[in-house]
C-alpha cells in the first residue's frame, strides 16, 4: 500500500511566524501536491511538484513556498503565517496512472 | 466556467435508495477520471476509477460520457455508512506533469 505522511496533524502557529509542513511517500512517485482544503471552497491546489527540484505554481500559491530536495519529501512553507492560512492542508503522490494517494492532513490554525 | 463542477448537495436519501451524482469537467482533452469519498476532517480516498465502458464496484456504478463531457456515480442500496461527501477528479497529463483538477464534492448524507 502507498503511504503518504504529513508531520503534523494539528498544529497551532502565532501569526508572523514560518511555518513548514512536511510531507513523505514511500512510493517512489515522481509527482506531489499540496492542497488546502475550506468548507464551501473544496480543494484547492498550493503548489505541485513533479520532479525534484521542479516545482509548479498552482491556483493560489501567495503566501507559500516548497521545497523538493528529495524525490519523498515534499514541503510546504509558509513564510510569515496569516489567520487566513487556517486551514486543513492536505498532501498527495500520484503515480503515472493518475489516482491520488493523500496524507491524513494537518489542521493548521494561525492566532 | 469551472474546469470541474458539481452539485454540492446535500442529498439526504433514506436509507435503501439509489442515488446519482453527476460531474462535468470543461476539458475534453482530459484523460482520467475518478471519483474520491471524502469521511468528515478525513483526507479524500479512492472510491473508483471511471472508465469510459463503465465500471461497477458492488453497490457503486461509474459511468463517463466522453460527448457530453460528465462522468456519473450511482450508489444502489444506500447504507448509513455511505454518508459522506464525493468528489470527482479529472487529471490530465500535459508538458510532462499529471494536471489534477478537483470537484468541490458533493455531501450525501443517508437517512434511517
Amino acid at each position: 500500500d502507498v503511504k503518504v505522511t504529513q508531520s503534523s496533524r494539528y498544529l497551532v502557529k502565532r501569526t508572523g511566524e514560518k511555518v513548514f509542513l512536511e510531507c513523505v511517500q514511500d512510493m517512489d512517485h515522481e509527482n506531489m501536491f499540496w492542497y488546502r482544503q475550506d468548507p464551501g471552497l473544496g480543494l484547492r491546489l498550493i503548489y505541485f511538484s513533479y520532479d525534484v527540484k521542479m516545482k509548479e505554481k498552482g491556483d493560489i500559491p501567495e503566501g507559500y513556498s516548497v521545497s523538493r530536495e528529495k524525490k519523498e519529501r515534499f514541503s510546504l512553507i509558509l513564510e510569515s503565517a496569516s489567520t487566513n492560512q487556517t486551514s486543513m492542508y492536505l498532501c498527495a503522490s500520484i503515480p503515472f496512472s493518475g489516482e491520488q494517494y493523500f496524507g491524513p492532513g494537518t489542521r493548521l490554525t494561525v492566532t | 466556467r469551472k474546469e470541474v463542477e458539481q452539485d454540492p448537495g446535500p442529498f439526504n436519501v433514506p436509507e435503501g435508495a439509489t442515488v446519482a451524482f453527476n460531474c462535468t469537467y470543461s476539458n475534453s482533452a482530459s484523460q482520467s477520471f475518478f471519483w474520491y469519498r471524502q469521511d468528515c476532517r478525513k483526507e479524500p480516498k479512492l472510491l473508483m476509477s471511471v472508465y469510459s465502458s463503465g465500471n461497477e464496484d458492488g453497490r457503486f456504478t461509474a459511468q463517463l460520457n466522453r460527448a457530453s463531457q460528465y462522468i456519473s456515480l450511482l450508489i444502489r442500496d444506500s447504507k448509513l455508512s455511505d454518508s459522506a461527501t464525493y468528489l470527482c477528479v479529472v487529471t490530465l497529463y500535459s508538458g510532462g506533469y499529471q494536471k489534477v483538477t478537483f470537484g468541490t464534492g458533493t455531501k450525501l448524507q443517508v437517512i434511517p
